[in-house]
């Protein structure tokens, strides 16, 4: 099976404007989380979509959003961006159940200048 | 809440030696634990898990996990280090707080270094 893919990998932006990010899951999982990683608080828990809907969601503000497609494919936009906001965006995958492993894809780095 | 704590930021080992990355946890009901291996620039890959049964879990690479309940601790350990295991380790704990998924909550990781 194909593993967790992120569209684009690399992403400049200034600040002020936005950007979508692009996820596919693992063929067959239904699940999907964003996590933010950055040196000063590490990996952080965006949200996870399940079958079309948000299941679960985090403590980061409203210009941060989501949603996922019926193919299970998902996309996060960070609107109005900030220099905060420079990470790397991580997506993970798993089919649907608390004891399932979450599989990670290789990230979005994005960068705000 | 939940919470996983990674009391040390870097491991050295040298080559050869065993190693062990700690881990210690706060969690309300039965844990579901994890560890997750990071290399430069690469997302995260999945080394192993305890959900319930036996206390020395098994993972990919040569990598075990001993969970202690009594000491709320998921240590990971590998019997002969590798120069190649050299990367940043992260414990993860699945948050039950939420809904019937919830999201992992990470430590903030441990940098493992081996040098040969």
């Amino acid at each position: 099976k194909a593993g967790v893919t992120q569209t684009p990998r690399y992403l400049i932006k200034t600040r002020g404007q936005q950007v979508t990010l692009s996820c596919s899951p693992i063929s067959g999982h239904r699940s999907v989380s964003w996590y933010q990683q950055t040196p000063g608080q590490g990996l952080q828990f965006l949200f996870e979509y399940f079958s079309e809907t948000q299941r679960n969601k985090g403590n980061f503000p409203g210009r941060f959003s989501g949603r996922q497609f019926s193919n299970s494919r998902s996309e996060m936009n960070v609107s109005t961006l900030e220099l905060g906001d420079s990470a790397l965006y991580l997506c993970a995958s798993s089919s649907q159940g608390a004891t399932d492993t979450q599989y990670f894809g290789p990230g979005t780095r994005l960068t705000v200048l | 809440a939940q919470s996983v704590a990674q009391p040390e930021d870097q491991v050295n080992v040298a080559e050869g030696n065993p190693l062990t990355v700690k881990c210690t946890y706060s969690v309300s009901g039965n844990p579901y634990l994890f560890w997750y291996v990071q290399y430069p620039n690469r997302g995260l890959q999945f080394l192993l898990k305890y959900i319930t049964g036996d206390n020395l879990v098994k993972g990919s690479y040569g990598f075990e996990a001993e969970f202690n309940k009594s000491q709320t601790s998921f240590h990971l350990k590998k019997p002969s280090a590798l120069v190649s295991d050299s990367a940043l380790y992260f414990c993860a704990v699945r948050d039950k707080g939420q809904g019937s998924q919830g999201n992992l909550i990470f430590g903030k990781g441990t940098k493992l270094s081996v040098k040969p």
